[in-house]
């Protein structure tokens, strides 16, 4: 079982620019969710995927927008970047109804 | 709203037992989690309680939950070097029963 597995695992980007960040979850996992951890502070929830369709959002602006594919893997976009979006953001997944959430290794996005 | 709180600091000596301590506000918290997360890595699910229980011991690691205080704690015996990381404790939100709600991590450091 590889696990969750996120790409790119770094990535620099300038202001005004568009990113993708790519997710997939665990074997046996329907349900992704996105976090942003800025240094220093615990992951703030962003918004979460099940069935093709975002569950639940965070306290995050429309520029970040997602994706969930039949297959369960999950895409975040950021448009309009900002120097504030730096970042690890972290992916989890988990089985729809259980307790335990899995987290990948994280993508560092670095806006210049 | 949710609210997770953590001392951010512990130094402990390698055999020793360590306490991470964390309180939390949101009283319809379901399930209760310590992760851990290493330098540059993502976050690592070490353990959780589930709201109705008052402790749960996982080998090295004991979770104890005060739901009247709202007080969760996790210790960890024998402390090693490798136990060097920031100890993330997250809540899960009573009223929507997806997010974590994360305190910003107490970084545990094992001196010899």
């Amino acid at each position: 079982d590889a696990g969750v597995t996120q790409s790119p695992t770094h990535l620099i980007k300038t202001r005004g620019q568009q990113v993708t960040l790519r997710c997939s979850p665990k074997s046996g996992h329907d349900t992704v969710s996105w976090y942003q951890q800025a240094l220093g502070q615990g992951p703030q929830f962003i918004f979460q995927y099940y069935e093709e369709e975002e569950r639940q959002r965070g306290n995050f602006p429309d520029r970040f927008s997602g994706h969930q594919f039949p297959n369960y893997s999950s895409e975040l976009n950021v448009n309009a970047l900002l120097l504030g979006d730096s970042a690890l953001y972290l992916c989890a997944s988990s089985l729809s109804g259980a307790s335990e959430a899995f987290f990948g290794q994280g993508t560092r996005l670095t806006v210049v | 709203g949710e609210d997770v709180e953590q001392s951010l600091f512990l130094s402990v000596r390698e055999g020793d037992s360590s306490v991470i301590n964390c309180t939390y506000t949101d009283s319809s918290s379901t399930y209760l989690y310590w992760y851990k997360q290493e330098p540059g890595a993502g976050l690592q699910l070490l353990t959780y309680i589930f709201s109705n229980m008052d402790m749960k011991q996982d080998q090295r690691l004991t979770v104890l939950l005060n739901k009247k205080d709202k007080h969760l704690s996790l210790r960890i015996a024998d402390t090693q070097t490798g136990d060097s990381a920031i100890y993330f404790c997250a809540e899960k939100d009573g009223s929507s029963d997806y997010k974590l709600s994360f305190g910003a991590g107490t970084t545990v450091t094992v001196r010899a």
